[in-house]
């Protein structure tokens, strides 16, 4: 079978650094992605690992590796704007996006 | 910027009814994609396209059919739609190069009564 397993929920305060965890079970695998999603809003896409190693777009960061079938999202300098849900989402050989089932982050002041 | 717009944001239907949900894209991608989300389930994909009039069933496809006849247009077709499919539909799309970075649309909310 296909899992993926992330954090429900996450609190950190406004200028901390936060780390979300995603470890995958799959078939197939390919690559891993990010999705930032603001409440009523659409998906984003943050970024993608489908090496071992990091993945760094300004305040944020992607971590894989494979062969612990682990991968995290890192924030740093939260701003209250990124209090929302991230998802991973596992790339897999089909080119199908098989996502996890998102972790609420919640920035305080 | 690409741009996916979905026909609707919000959707009453009865139970029985025939739904359309249109989705269009406008940057030529090859890849199209309907998902629902539902609370503490993330995103399912429901049915996928990698090409004009090609589709291929994803993890939850029962109750569901597409149709795909221009590049830039994905429909998703509930046949008769039943109360459990009340839920947030969401349309994507990707480059053939980059399924891994997917644009949505803003999404439909349906409530089957």
């Amino acid at each position: 079978g296909q899992s993926l397993e992330q954090p429900s929920e996450v609190t950190a305060v406004e200028g901390a650094i936060v780390q979300i965890n995603c470890t995958y079970q799959t078939s197939g695998f390919y690559g891993l992605s990010w999705y930032q999603q603001h409440d009523g809003g659409a998906p984003t896409f943050l970024s993608y690992n489908a090496l071992d190693g990091l993945e760094e777009t300004g305040r944020f960061s992607s971590f894989l590796s494979r062969s612990d079938s682990y991968g995290y999202l890192l924030l740093q300098e939260l701003q209250m704007k990124d209090s929302a849900s991230y998802f991973c989402a596992v790339r897999r050989n089909t080119g199908k996006l098989i996502f996890g089932q998102g972790t609420t982050l919640q920035v305080k002041p | 910027d690409v741009k996916v717009t979905q026909s609707s944001r919000y959707l009453v239907k009865r139970t029985g009814e025939k739904v359309f949900l249109e989705c269009v894209q406008d940057m030529d991608h090859e890849n199209m994609f309907w998902y629902r989300q539902d609370p503490g389930l993330g995103l399912r994909l429901i049915y996928f396209s990698y090409d004009v009039k090609m589709k291929e069933k994803g993890d939850i496809p029962e109750g569901y059919s597409v149709s795909r006849e221009k590049k830039e247009r994905f429909s998703l077709i509930l046949e008769s739609a039943s109360t459990n499919q009340t839920s947030m539909y969401l349309c994507a799309s990707s480059s053939g190069q980059g399924p891994h970075e997917q644009y949505f649309g803003p999404g439909t909310r349906l409530t089957v009564t």
